[in-house]
């Protein structure tokens, strides 16, 4: 099975900040990633796809970049709403579609 | 505006059994695979299940493989998850997913979430 990990898993940060979260794969993955914002209390929201595909709606601070074992997921510049824990899930086309064990972005 | 809504979550005890299910609205649903995701409190998300968008396809987490039964209505657009033999491991929030893409299980990512329904296992 595809296993995932995230660094880090913990991130304080402020406003205006450039951010970047890492996802590795226990194997190679082609682009088969997407990364999702989870807020307190909320259901997840597909923030990326395709490891660097911007899902419509999502403000355009927000890029992903990698492929194989390696991703990232960058906001370029921090604002209030996106403290939050981001997931990557690796989507290989194996029919288990594991998620990374995430990464909260706080002060 | 297109929706997902679960129901059917509660209290049971360990060993005993639960159907959830989830209605989607203003949506061709037929056309889309469906999954369902957990998440333990104060934990990460887990991935459960998937049922292709005809039902000829399922898989299941390790985790759950063999308790766990999903299954789909096309015409009432509804998907269900049977879970038997409960255990407290199991206690979490379940969302139920829609893939983003029409007849392409997956690749392209979980667009539309439930917002959730809460199983606790519990003696």
């Amino acid at each position: 099975d595809i296993q995932l990990t995230q660094s880090p898993s913990f991130l304080s940060a402020s406003v205006g900040d450039r951010v970047t979260i890492t996802c590795r794969a226990s194997q190679g993955i082609n682009t088969y990633l997407a990364w999702y914002q989870q807020q307190p209390g909320k259901a997840p929201r597909l923030l990326i796809y395709d490891a660097s595909t911007l899902q419509s709606g999502v403000p355009s601070r927000f890029s992903g970049s990698g492929s194989g074992t390696e991703f990232t997921l960058t906001i370029s510049s921090l604002q209030p709403e996106d403290f939050a824990t981001y997931y990557c899930q690796q989507l290989n086309g194996s029919p288990l579609f594991t998620f990374g064990p995430g990464t909260t972005v706080d002060f | 505006q297109i929706q997902l809504v679960e129901s059917g979550g509660g209290v049971v005890q360990p060993g005993r059994s639960l159907r959830l299910s989830c209605v989607a609205s203003e949506f061709t649903f037929s056309h889309y695979g469906m999954h369902w995701v957990r998440q333990a409190p104060g934990k990460g998300l887990e991935w459960v299940a998937v049922i292709w968008f005809d039902g000829n396809n399922k898989y299941y987490a390790d985790s759950v493989k063999g308790r766990f039964t999903i299954s789909r209505d096309n015409s009432e657009k509804t998907v269900y998850l049977q879970m038997n033999s409960l255990r407290a491991e199991d206690t979490a929030v379940y969302y139920c997913v829609r893939d983003r893409v029409e007849y392409i299980v997956a690749v392209n990512g979980l667009d539309v979430w439930g917002q959730g329904t809460t199983v606790i296992v519990s003696s």
